[in-house]
């Protein structure tokens, strides 16, 4: 079947710090693999996609690569920010539906 | 372009009682998705529907959870009658693509109907 796994938070960081979440994957075909961003109230938005493996995508100073050797899709930034503080989830989407799955979400704090 | 309208944008109701959320998707997305996000969780399919047909409801609780979308524009979700469990964030969202078509086609979420039922 299609499920995600995501890092477990809620992470603290200071500001200008490294950031990593990590996300693994299974899916059966090839799928597409996204990252989604929700702040306080929001609804989600869309970070970063990649939609076949190597792909980067990136966003805002986000990155991330879809490396299917080790079905992967980790999230990283170089330098966050105060105003990055949010929910990050990792979603994949199949080639055969159209549905997204989605991991349980990762909650970042950005202290300054 | 507007994005996915939904209402209300919080309802409280008391167990046993009934509810109903409502979607507008963006113009000329035909297809349309229902999802459920509890707290602390990821986002969960509900239904998906195809212009005006269901694709996929096979995590629709059915003895509670009713959708429909009459002409294939607007969809309505409705839940009757109410558990404690049923406290969640109602998510729709909307796409280009039909089913089995590639991911690059947009999909947009509304900023869903957050339910508490106490």
């Amino acid at each position: 079947g299609n499920s995600v796994t995501q890092m477990e938070g809620p992470v603290t960081l200071s500001e200008e710090a490294f950031l990593t979440i990590n996300c693994t994957y299974t899916a059966t075909g090839y799928p597409s693999l996204f990252w989604y961003v929700q702040y306080p109230g929001e609804g989600l938005q869309l970070l970063l996609k990649a939609t076949k493996a190597d792909d980067k995508g990136s966003n805002k100073g986000f990155e991330a690569t879809y490396r299917k050797e080790t079905t992967s899709f980790h999230l990283e930034k170089g330098s966050v920010q105060v105003s990055d503080s949010a929910v990050y989830f990792c979603a994949l989407r199949t080639n055969t539906g159209n549905q997204f799955y989605f991991g349980t979400g990762t909650s970042l704090t950005v202290i300054p | 372009e507007a994005g996915v309208a939904q209402s209300p944008r919080y309802k409280i109701i008391e167990k046993r009682q009934s509810v109903a959320f409502w979607c507008n998707p963006i113009s000329g997305h035909a297809t349309l998705y229902w999802y459920q996000q509890i707290l602390g969780q990821g986002p969960k399919l509900l239904i998906q529907f195809q212009n005006n047909g269901v694709v996929d409801d096979s995590q629709l609780p059915k003895d509670r959870f009713s959708a429909e979308r009459l002409k294939g524009v607007d969809s309505t979700l409705k839940i009757q009658p109410a558990k404690l469990e049923d406290s969640a964030v109602y998510l729709c969202a909307s796409s280009l693509a039909g089913a089995g078509v590639g991911a690059n086609y947009g999909y947009t979420f509304g900023s869903g109907t957050r339910l508490t039922v106490v």
